[in-house]
């Protein structure tokens, strides 16, 4: 199973908006609502952001939105604030009932 | 609260073989779906292994037949047996409690570190 292709990099003023996308395939992210996003700050463990394509944990600031287009899935953070800067991850469930993460996006508050 | 704390990381030989603990409050291991995803010094999140309420397994590719995931309803702890180690299993592994509706990593422990030397 190949990772979810994510950018590298994303980077945006305070203030601004920003959008994240993540690609994989029919036997992924095509197949499925079962997108998930990952925020990550240097040296602690991952936060679930958006569950279910465009579902928010309780608690997820209403400035992170999710959606998802054929094989494609968007994070998209408005407002953008300095404490968003971290790496964000997509992950998805697949058809060999096995799960797969994206690549990794490191967002950058300018 | 659910509280996972991982442990038995550590420095293993080449060929190796290690066994992680994920010990778990707040829930019962064997009612849920849970999950162990490892990252690699400055590199992704990559998933390894889930078990569904104590009985159903799946594993990546990369692991399926090396690793073996397992839960202890009486110690409420699953586990993650690690054989013939490689210097690519080198990573911070991380339990995760899973939703039991959909695909999603809902709960993380702070990781336990495994080094594969040569």
């Amino acid at each position: 199973q190949s990772a979810l292709t994510q950018p590298a990099s994303v980077s945006g003023s305070p203030g601004q908006s920003i959008t994240i996308s993540c690609t994989g395939t029919s036997s992924d992210i095509g197949n499925y609502n079962y997108v998930s996003w990952y925020q990550q700050h240097p040296g602690k463990a991952p936060k679930l952001m958006i569950y279910d394509v465009s579902d928010r944990p309780s608690g997820v600031s209403n400035r992170f939105s999710g959606s998802k287009s054929g094989n494609t899935a968007s994070l998209t953070i408005s407002g953008l604030q300095a404490e968003d800067e971290a790496d964000y991850y997509c992950s998805s469930y697949t058809t060999s009932s096995t799960g797969v993460f994206g690549t990794g996006t490191k967002v950058t508050v300018l | 609260e659910v509280q996972l704390v991982e442990s038995g990381g550590g420095l293993i030989q080449l060929g190796g073989s290690l066994r992680l603990s994920c010990a778990a409050s707040g829930l019962t291991v064997n009612s849920e779906y849970m999950s162990w995803v490892r990252q690699a010094p400055g590199r992704g999140l990559e998933w390894v292994s889930v078990i569904y309420r104590g009985g159903n397994t799946y594993y990546a590719d990369s692991v399926r037949g090396r690793f073996t995931i397992s839960s202890d309803k009486s110690k409420n702890t699953i586990y993650l047996q690690m054989n013939s180690l490689r210097a690519e299993d080198t990573a911070m592994y991380y339990c995760a409690r899973d939703s039991s509706r959909g695909w999603h990593h809902v709960t993380w422990g702070l990781g336990t570190l495994v080094m594969v030397s040569s």
